[in-house]
């Protein structure tokens, strides 16, 4: 099956410093991928929408020059937290989309990155 | 994309039948039907999606309603693994869009 790798899983940043996240589709090609971000007990809300080879499209009220994405390949896709504040702290999870047959789900997701700001 | 409703939390015995169910009222007829569900801090996980039919799959059953305005996942023999938070979430295949999280349902298995 489809696989996404997440890439680091944890990672502690001082505040004002950036965090890149990595998100790698090893088996197939995204065309869209697609940027969650989880607070604790809550449910996923989506930060972007990420296109390869155009701008991502964010969500209402997600700062586009705060949470940088870049999606430069059909198998990659990057968010960085630029500047990041105790209040960024979250689970962000990436997810892919496989425009492949109806038979097969076509949103495959990493297993997340938990960001803590101290 | 139409909203789902579903329990807040589920209790179950483990080895026993577990029935999630799911009410999507204003579902469209393009509309196809996900599960997925998310283990402790981990991302979101698939399990079975449909359209109209009932699905079988190794992991689960979908059951639909025949006027799909709700449906039911189930795990045919709950173990401790399966304790999750399930999502059940609708969306229309081949469309650029992205799948909208709700709040869930919170799945307890007791051994």
């Amino acid at each position: 099956g489809a696989v996404v790798s997440q890439h680091p899983s944890r990672v502690i940043c001082k505040s004002g410093t950036s965090v890149k996240i990595e998100c790698r589709s090893l088996d197939f090609q995204a065309t869209t991928m697609f940027w969650y971000r989880q607070f604790p007990k809550q449910s996923l809300m989506l930060m972007a929408t990420s296109n390869e080879g155009s701008k991502a499209t964010y969500e209402q009220g997600v700062e586009k020059d705060k949470f940088l994405i870049n999606h430069a390949s059909l198998t990659l896709s990057t968010l960085t937290v630029t500047s990041a504040h105790p209040e960024d702290s979250s689970f962000y999870i990436c997810s892919a989309r496989d425009m492949g047959s109806e038979g097969r789900d076509g949103y495959t997701f990493g297993s997340g990155t938990r960001l803590t700001v101290v | 994309d139409a909203k789902t409703t579903q329990p807040n939390s589920m209790e179950s015995n483990e080895e026993e039948p577990v029935h999630l169910p799911c009410n999507h009222s204003t579902i469209s007829g393009t509309d196809y039907i996900h599960w997925y569900r998310q283990l402790p801090s981990q991302g979101p996980e698939y399990v079975i999606h449909g359209l109209t039919s009932n699905v079988n799959n190794r992991m689960a059953s979908l059951a639909i309603a025949e006027d799909r305005k709700s449906s039911t996942l189930i795990l045919h023999r709950a173990t401790l693994r399966d304790a999750a938070v399930y999502y059940c979430i609708l969306s229309q295949w081949g469309s650029q869009g992205n799948l909208i999280f709700g709040k869930g349902t919170k799945l307890s298995v007791k051994p």
